[in-house]
């Protein structure tokens, strides 16, 4: 069965720190990752997927099916990046999201 | 567009009463998904559709119904309220089609169950 593990419930970096939140999955297929991000009251939001390689808000995450990891990265953390993040799984006949726990990152000034 | 709407945002049950979540897309999607947020478990999918009048269950769709009469909405049912139950309950909905595909929110329904 798939599984997205999330191993830090709370991370808080200083301002201008990189910031790396980790993400595991387990999946016998090829899979389709996601982070998503969920703001002080706001919702819930999709930050990047993995097939864009893209960088968003200066966010990257890198697929590494070696290590099977997504982890997502930004060199220079701002205040503005506190929020809750999800990593996500896709799969199955409407793509329903299999979702890791979560890490609340707090960016300090 | 309003995208992914739910009525209500809060709401009080008693234990055993009942209540229907409601949402809506104006986005002409396909797929539609309630999930539930716990602290500490992440988001997890209760019931999704693949279109109108098909329906499937998720990881916990114990103590849950659902309907999809109609494309744009989709309907999550309590039949007899639980404490267990109490959680927010989000909806999304995606756009069918190739490749990995972003879900989109609604801002979510606070239920507590006394």
């Amino acid at each position: 069965a798939q599984r997205v593990t999330q191993p830090e419930k709370l991370l808080s970096v200083f301002k201008g720190a990189p910031v790396e939140l980790k993400c595991n999955y387990s999946y016998s297929g090829s899979p389709e990752l996601f982070w998503y991000v969920q703001y002080s009251r706001q919702r819930l939001q999709l930050l990047l997927r993995h097939i864009s390689r893209e960088s968003i808000k200066g966010f990257t995450a890198d697929l590494n099916k070696g290590e099977t990891s997504f982890h997502l990265k930004k060199p220079f953390a701002q205040e503005e990046d506190s929020a809750m993040y999800y990593c996500a799984l896709s799969k199955g006949s409407a793509r329903q999201l299999t979702f890791g726990s979560g890490t609340q990152l707090t960016v300090l000034p | 567009n309003a995208g992914v709407t739910q009525t209500p945002k809060f709401r009080i049950l008693k234990i055993g009463q009942s209540m229907t979540l409601q949402c809506t897309q104006d986005m002409n999607h396909n797929y539609m998904y309630w999930y539930r947020q716990d602290p500490g478990m992440g988001l997890r999918l209760i019931h999704y559709s693949v279109g109108e009048g098909t329906t499937a269950k998720g990881e916990v769709p114990d103590g849950y119904n659902v309907s999809r009469l109609k494309k744009q909405n989709f309907l999550l049912g309590l039949e007899s309220a639980a404490p267990s139950q109490t959680s927010v309950y989000f909806c999304a909905s995606s756009y069918r089609g190739q490749g990995a595909n972003e879900q989109f929110f609604g801002p979510g329904t606070r239920l507590t169950v006394l």
